[in-house]
């Protein structure tokens, strides 16, 4: 199994650029989490995911990001446009939300964007 | 807002159990604790969780206190491998899945 999977793995572009990041999520998985994680900070959610349905956005700066999850299997992050303060990692995650079981959140390894 | 407490750094020998002290003194019944790490430029991966019993898998062991405000992660045996950032988190299975980490324990397993 693949795991969860994320492109590019780095991104340098200027301000005022846009920029998109994609996740596959793990085959099966319902429940899809795009992260923003600062450097020396947590992860922080910036929405949620259930199939094809955003159930939670409220972090999610939309004047600048969206998303978007075709057919409730992958997704796309996007940022226009970037201002130097969006340098982070993205994360992006997915989970089985079956009754009565719980296997965790699968994280991908991360987009590094860095805005000069 | 986090709803847990851990130190920001901790060092370990490898080779000796390595226990990671979180505090969650406003846990709910229907919270869990869940404990995940992250090393260096890789994505947060999954280690143990549990609601009120002590439970071990193959990476560790999590020690919950009988009043559930507390919890310890042990690492049996440290290895360099892992040293990591690791989150302690309580998440309400039945409130969205959501996970929010706070900052974290920094471990360095040292030589």
């Amino acid at each position: 199994e693949a795991g969860v999977v994320q492109s590019p793995r780095y991104k340098i572009i200027e301000k005022k650029q846009p920029v998109a990041f994609w996740c596959n999520p793990i085959s099966g998985h319902n429940t899809l989490y795009w992260y923003r994680q600062n450097l020396g900070q947590g992860p922080e959610l910036l929405i949620r995911y259930e199939n094809e349905e955003a159930v939670d956005d409220s972090q999610l700066p939309k004047d600048r990001f969206s998303a978007e999850r075709l057919k409730g299997v992958d997704s796309t992050l996007k940022i226009q446009p970037a201002e130097l303060g969006d340098s982070a990692v993205y994360l992006c995650a997915s989970s089985f939300g079956g009754t009565g079981v719980d296997y965790g959140y699968t994280f991908g390894s991360g987009t590094r964007l860095t805005v000069v | 807002d986090a709803k847990t407490t851990q130190p920001p750094s901790m060092d370990c020998a490898e080779g000796r159990a390595a226990n990671l002290p979180c505090n969650h003194s406003t846990i709910s019944g229907n919270e869990y604790v869940y404990w995940y790490r992250q090393i260096h430029s890789q994505g947060p991966q999954y280690i143990i969780h549990g609601l009120k019993n002590n439970e071990t898998n193959e990476m560790a062991s999590l020690i919950i206190t009988e009043d559930r405000k507390s919890s310890t992660l042990i690492l049996p045996h440290a290895t360099l491998r892992d040293t990591a950032v690791y989150y302690c988190i309580v998440r309400d299975r039945n409130a969205g899945n959501m996970l929010t980490f706070g900052g974290g324990t920094r471990l360095m397993v040292k030589p």
